[in-house]
C-alpha cells in the first residue's frame, strides 16, 4: 500500500515568508507526528498529533511554528517569517496508533531551504 | 534533561560484524528503537525493545539494559548496502498525548570491501 508522502519535496523560500509543508499519513494511521532534521543534528521532535486529542505542540520552536491536521487525516506545518535557522528537512510520520509498540513509518521530508 | 548518546562514524569491513553502541538518559522510559537511514532518505523501523535482552532479526539484533541506560545495534555479515546512518531513539512517555521520540545524533556507518 502507499506510504507517508510529503509535499513539496524541496522548498527555498525567502526570509520572511510563510511555508506550509504538507503530509499526508497512511490510510488509517491515527497517530501523525512532525520533526525537522538539521545538518549533523538528530530528528528533533516538533508536535505530535494522536485522534482527536489535543496535540502535543511541545517540540514547536517557536510561535512562527503551527500545525493542523483535519479530518483526522492530512497535516500542514506551516512556518511564518521564516528564518535561515529553519533551514532543515522536515519530516513527517505516522502509525497506527500512540502506543510505543506501533512503528513509525517516515514519509521522505521536504527539504526547506530558506536564502 | 533528555540525552542520547552514539558515536558519530564507524567503519567496518564487508562480511564482518558491527556493534553501535548507544547510552541514554531520559525523563521516563517507555521503549527504545533503531532506524536506519541511508542519505537523502527517509529513516525506516529495524527493531523495537521494552524489556531487557536482545531480540534478534535476521542479520540484525538489538540489546537493551534498562538500568545502564544503554542498547546496541549488532549488524552480522555486513554488506555493502548497509551503508547508513543508524539511530537510536527513545520513547521517554507512556501513551496519551505524548507519543514522540528521542533521538540521537546517529552513527554513520561506512562498510568497506
Amino acid at each position: 500500500g502507499a506510504g507517508v508522502s510529503q509535499s513539496p519535496s524541496n522548498k527555498v523560500t525567502e526570509k520572511g515568508k510563510d511555508v506550509e509543508l504538507r503530509c499526508d499519513p497512511i490510510s488509517g494511521h491515527t497517530a501523525l507526528y512532525w520533526y525537522r532534521q538539521s545538518l549533523g543534528q538528530g530528528l528533533e521532535f516538533l508536535i505530535y498529533f494522536q485522534g482527536n486529542s489535543a496535540p502535543d505542540k511541545s517540540g514547536l520552536p517557536s510561535d512562527r511554528f503551527s500545525a493542523e491536521r483535519t479530518g483526522g487525516s492530512v497535516s500542514t506545518l506551516t512556518i511564518q517569517r521564516t528564518q535561515q535557522e529553519d533551514s532543515a528537512v522536515y519530516l513527517c510520520a505516522s502509525s497506527q496508533g500512540g502506543e510505543p509498540t506501533y512503528e513509525q513509518y517516515f514519509g521522505p521530508g521536504t527539504r526547506l531551504t530558506v536564502t | 534533561g533528555q540525552n542520547i548518546d552514539q558515536p558519530t562514524e564507524m567503519t567496518a569491513t564487508e562480511g564482518a560484524i558491527v556493534q553501535i553502541n548507544c547510552t541514554y538518559q531520559t525523563s521516563g522510559f517507555n521503549g527504545l528503537f533503531w532506524y536506519q537511514q541511508h542519505a537523502g532518505e527517509a529513516p525506516t523501523f529495524l527493531s523495537y525493545n521494552v524489556l531487557d535482552g536482545l531480540e534478534e532479526k535476521g542479520r540484525f539484533s538489538s540489546f537493551l539494559s534498562r538500568s545502564k541506560g544503554y542498547s546496541y545495534l549488532l549488524l552480522k555479515e555486513l554488506q555493502m548496502k548497509d551503508s547508513a546512518s543508524y539511530l537510536c531513539a527513545v520513547r521517554p512517555f507512556y501513551g496519551g498525548s505524548q507519543g514522540n521520540l528521542i533521538f540521537g545524533k546517529g552513527t554513520k556507518l561506512s562498510v568497506k570491501p
